[in-house]
C-alpha cells in the first residue's frame, strides 16, 4: 500500500528566510508526487507535481520541490518566505505500477511565517 | 482558478434532516472525489467516481451516498444528518490523463 508522511505538524519560519516542508513517501513503481496548499476556509490549490524528468520541480508562487529517489523524499522549498505563505500544505503520491491507483494525501503541515 | 463549484458553502441543520451537498465542474473531468476534512486536519477520501454511473467508496467509511448521472455533477447525500457528520466536505475532480486534482471551496456542515 502506498503512503505519505509529513513528519512535522507545524513549521515556523521568519519572513525572508528559506523554508522547507518535508515529505517522504512509499509506493510501488515510480511515484507521481504532488504538493497542494490550503488557505483558511478554502479548498486545496495545486502547487506543483513531479512525474518524471528533472528532479527539481518549480511551481506556483515561487515554490519548488526536489525529488530524491534514494531518500524517497519530495520536500517543498522556497528561498524567501512571505507572511502570505502561511497556510496548510499537503503532500500527495500515487504509484505507477499499472492500473488505476488513487492519490494518497499526507496529514498536512501548517506553515507559519512570522513577520 | 479551477472551475469547480460547491453549494452551499455553509450549512447548519438539525439532527435527522436529509441534506444534499452539490458539486459541479465545467472542465469535463471524468474523475471526481469527495473528501471529509475536520478544520486544519488531514483529508479523508469518502467517495470517488471514474465516470458516469461509476461510484466507489473511499478509504473512510461514511454514511453518505453519492450519484454520478452527469459528468459535471457529483452530489453527496446524507439521509439523516447527525452531529458526528459535522465537518468540512471538499469536492475535487481530475482529468482522464492526469492525477492533478482541482478542488472546490468546500462546504462547512454543522449538525446540531
Amino acid at each position: 500500500a502506498q503512503s505519505v508522511a509529513q513528519p512535522e505538524d507545524q513549521v515556523n519560519v521568519a519572513e525572508g528566510n528559506p523554508l522547507t516542508v518535508k515529505c517522504t513517501y512509499s509506493v510501488s513503481g515510480n511515484p507521481y508526487l504532488f504538493w497542494y496548499v490550503q488557505y483558511p476556509n478554502r479548498g486545496l490549490q495545486f502547487l506543483l507535481k513531479y512525474i518524471t524528468g528533472d528532479n527539481l520541480v518549480k511551481g506556483s508562487y515561487g515554490f519548488e520541490a526536489e525529488f530524491n529517489k534514494s531518500q524517497t523524499s519530495f520536500h517543498l522549498k522556497k528561498p524567501s518566505a512571505l507572511v502570505s505563505d502561511s497556510a496548510l500544505y499537503f503532500c500527495a503520491v500515487r504509484g505507477n505500477s499499472g492500473g488505476y491507483q488513487k492519490v494518497t494525501f499526507g496529514t498536512g503541515t501548517k506553515l507559519q511565517v512570522i513577520p | 482558478e479551477a472551475d469547480i463549484y460547491q453549494t452551499p458553502r455553509y450549512l447548519v441543520i438539525g439532527t435527522g434532516k436529509k441534506i444534499t451537498l452539490e458539486c459541479s465542474q465545467t472542465m469535463g473531468h471524468d474523475k471526481m472525489y469527495w473528501y471529509q476534512q475536520d478544520p486544519g486536519m488531514e483529508l479523508h477520501l469518502i467517495h470517488y467516481s471514474y465516470g458516469v454511473n461509476s461510484t466507489e467508496k473511499g478509504d473512510l467509511s461514511s454514511e453518505s451516498t453519492v450519484s454520478r448521472i452527469r459528468t459535471e455533477h457529483f452530489p453527496l447525500t446524507l439521509e439523516s444528518a447527525r452531529p458526528s457528520h459535522t465537518s468540512q466536505y471538499l469536492c475535487a475532480s481530475s482529468g482522464t490523463y492526469t492525477d492533478t486534482q482541482y478542488f472546490g471551496p468546500g462546504t462547512r456542515l454543522t449538525v446540531l
